[in-house]
Order: structure tokens, then sequence, then C-alpha cells
């Protein structure tokens, strides 16, 4: 166990619906980071929070969105989902907004478009 | 554009039979280099970080080093629970503190 909790584990929707993705940190850690990982993409960084607040944004579509609560767990909102979205999605956590000592990542999230 | 490439794409290997894979970056000033493991159906464990060229990091049977465009893990008489896929990212000193991951390694051993 990474302390990094993902939930669900898995997810089957149809398409143009909408969905939450929920992560809670590591104990003491401040950032949380997502990342998509398809086959072909490889692990794709689409979005990172620190404190509470958005520090960076990678390749994240308009239909996704993201948010840090006060108790710093984070959730991914997925929404006219297509069949492309279907990929693993992965939180990370780590104690400094700097993170370049590494991240340590949850089990992930398989999300499957139907 | 930050790009980290690795090679091979999957790599099969006779149990005791070392190796190295391989990371080629190309990145605005290098703030850390990063080796993972992934197992199936996990989320990637970190393995490793290299700051500076030059620079070797080691653990068991895994050893990492690091040059101005690149990085190798060289295995040294792998078994077969270090069957992986290993994933290696950047981290730009411009980018904030986003990973760019390559799209990895997958080892397989076999006994």
């Amino acid at each position: 166990d990474s302390g990094v909790t993902q939930t669900p584990k898995h997810l089957i929707t149809a398409t143009g619906q909408r969905v939450t993705l929920r992560c809670s940190p590591r104990s003491g850690d401040l950032s949380v980071y997502w990342y998509q990982q398809s086959l072909d993409q490889g692990l794709q960084f689409l979005i990172q929070y620190y404190n509470g607040e958005e520090r960076a944004k990678g390749n994240i579509l308009e239909r996704f969105s993201a948010q840090q609560f006060p108790d710093l767990h984070s959730e991914l909102n997925l929404s006219s989902l297509e069949l492309g979205d279907s990929a693993l999605y992965f939180c990370a956590s780590s104690v400094a907004q700097g993170g370049g000592e590494g991240y340590t990542f949850g089990s992930g999230t398989r999300l499957t478009v139907v | 554009e930050d790009q980290v490439t690795q090679s091979p794409e999957a790599l099969r290997l006779q149990e005791g039979e070392s190796s190295s894979l391989n990371c080629s970056y190309t990145v605005s000033g290098l703030r850390g280099l990063f080796w993972y493991r992934q197992d199936p159906g996990k989320g990637p464990e970190f393995l490793f970080t290299l700051y500076s060229a030059g620079e070797e990091k080691e653990k068991e049977r895994l050893k990492a080093t690091l040059t101005k465009k690149e990085s190798f893990l060289h295995i040294t008489a792998p078994k077969p629970e270090d069957s992986a896929t290993y994933l290696c990212a950047v981290q730009a000193n411009q980018a904030g503190t986003a990973l760019i991951f390559g799209k990895g390694t997958t080892l397989s051993v076999s006994s």
C-alpha cells in the first residue's frame, strides 16, 4: 500500500456520461497530481494541485476538471465521456510543491467508456 | 519541446542475463530524472532520482546512471520477479513540478 488511495478501482460507463474519480493523498503530502495512462500514449500529465490551489496544467481536456478540498483529497471530474477517454487514471502525491523527490502513485482507476 | 524516449519497447531476458534499458531525453534544463517500476494493473513505484550527469544510484540488481542526454538502467543477473515495465521520467526547471514520462520498457525475465 503506497498510502495514496484512489476510488473507485474500476468504472464502466456510457458515452456522454459524467464520472468523478477520487484521490486521497499520502498523509502529510500537500501536492496532488493527476495522470492519464493509455496504451498508445503512456502516462500523460493532466493537472496538479498544491494545498487547494491549481499549480500546473498539462494536456487536460476542457471536458475534464479537478479540485482539491480543504482536507487535501482531490476529485477529477470527466464529462461528456467519449470512447477515447477509456484509460487508467492515476493520482500521485508529494510533500512539496516542487516534487523533485518524486511522487507516490496510487493504484489507479480503470475507466471503461462503452 | 521536452521529450523522453525509451528503448527498447520490450526486452526478453533469461534469468541471470544482464542488460541495460535506455532513456534519452530532451529537456530545457533538467531538474531531475526519475525511474519507476510498474507492474500490470498497478501504479508506478518509485525507484531512483538522478540530478546531475555522472550520478549513479543502485538498488539490489538495478543501477541507474545519468549523462547529459540519456540515462541507463542496468539490470544485473535479473530474476523473474524483475519482470515489469520500467518508466523513465524527467522534470524540467521551467515546467513546474510535472514529470514527463517515456512510454516505458516492458521487461520479461524467464527462468
